[in-house]
């Protein structure tokens, strides 16, 4: 059961444009979310995170917004830079336990 | 630089032998560690968490016996996959965190391929 799904499997966007990312949950009763960016080869590193009281994190040029009543989140990236380049994974927990569920990941190139 | 390490980060080895991986935290005490497993273009799927001195809670399906566990320290936690066969090659990604609620740190993940 995917409780956690990333539908674009792969992004490409213009150098300088955003890149907008997005997320479907299916458990209402997640309340903490986060992204992982990912290069291969390598392991997840930590992007931005959001908790389920808010709706809206900003970090930089990384914006994460949540809709609830849609189960819904997105990352945004302004200005988009060629080393954003990677895989994007969005992760949701219970009870900020540690106990995540992944999405598929979208694969986001950034082209100069 | 990394806060996990992983070893090794790939693995070639014949069906029937059994692969040790080893996940390391560098600099802090990991009192729980998390495996996972990713298959060609899906997501990370949770196998267990282990929390150090204590039996690791394996997620449902995962075969307790065919994976096992180790977390005896609180800065090594060790998976191995006993007599493994074709299909468990894939790739493995540990990670730990002080403690519950704080953020994950990962490992560079193991590929393994069994022939």
């Amino acid at each position: 059961d995917q409780q956690v799904k990333q539908n674009s499997p792969s992004l490409s966007v213009q150098e300088g444009r955003i890149s907008i990312l997005n997320c479907d949950y299916t458990n209402s009763m997640f309340d903490y979310f986060l992204w992982y960016k990912k290069y291969p080869a390598e392991g997840p590193t930590f992007l931005i995170s959001i908790s389920s009281i808010k709706d809206k994190n900003e970090d930089g040029r990384f914006t994460v917004f949540l809709n609830k009543s849609a189960k819904h989140l997105s990352l945004h990236i302004v200005p988009s830079q060629p080393g954003d380049s990677a895989v994007y994974f969005c992760a949701a927990s219970l009870n900020n336990n540690n106990d995540m569920r992944f999405g598929a990941g979208t694969r986001l190139t950034v082209k100069p | 630089g990394a806060v996990v390490s992983q070893h090794p980060s790939w693995v070639i080895c014949k069906s029937g032998t059994s692969v040790k991986i080893e996940c390391r935290s560098l600099d802090f005490q990991a009192t729980t560690m998390f495996w996972y497993r990713q298959f060609p273009k899906q997501s990370l799927m949770l196998m267990a968490t282990s929390n150090e001195g204590s039996k690791a809670t394996y997620e449902q399906g995962v075969e307790k016996d065919k994976f096992l566990i180790n977390h005896a320290s609180l800065t090594l936690s060790t998976l191995t996959v006993t007599s493994a066969h074709p299909e468990d090659s894939s790739f493995y990604i540990c990670s730990a965190t002080r403690d519950r609620g704080a953020s994950q740190h990962f490992g560079d993940g193991t590929r393994l391929s069994i022939l």
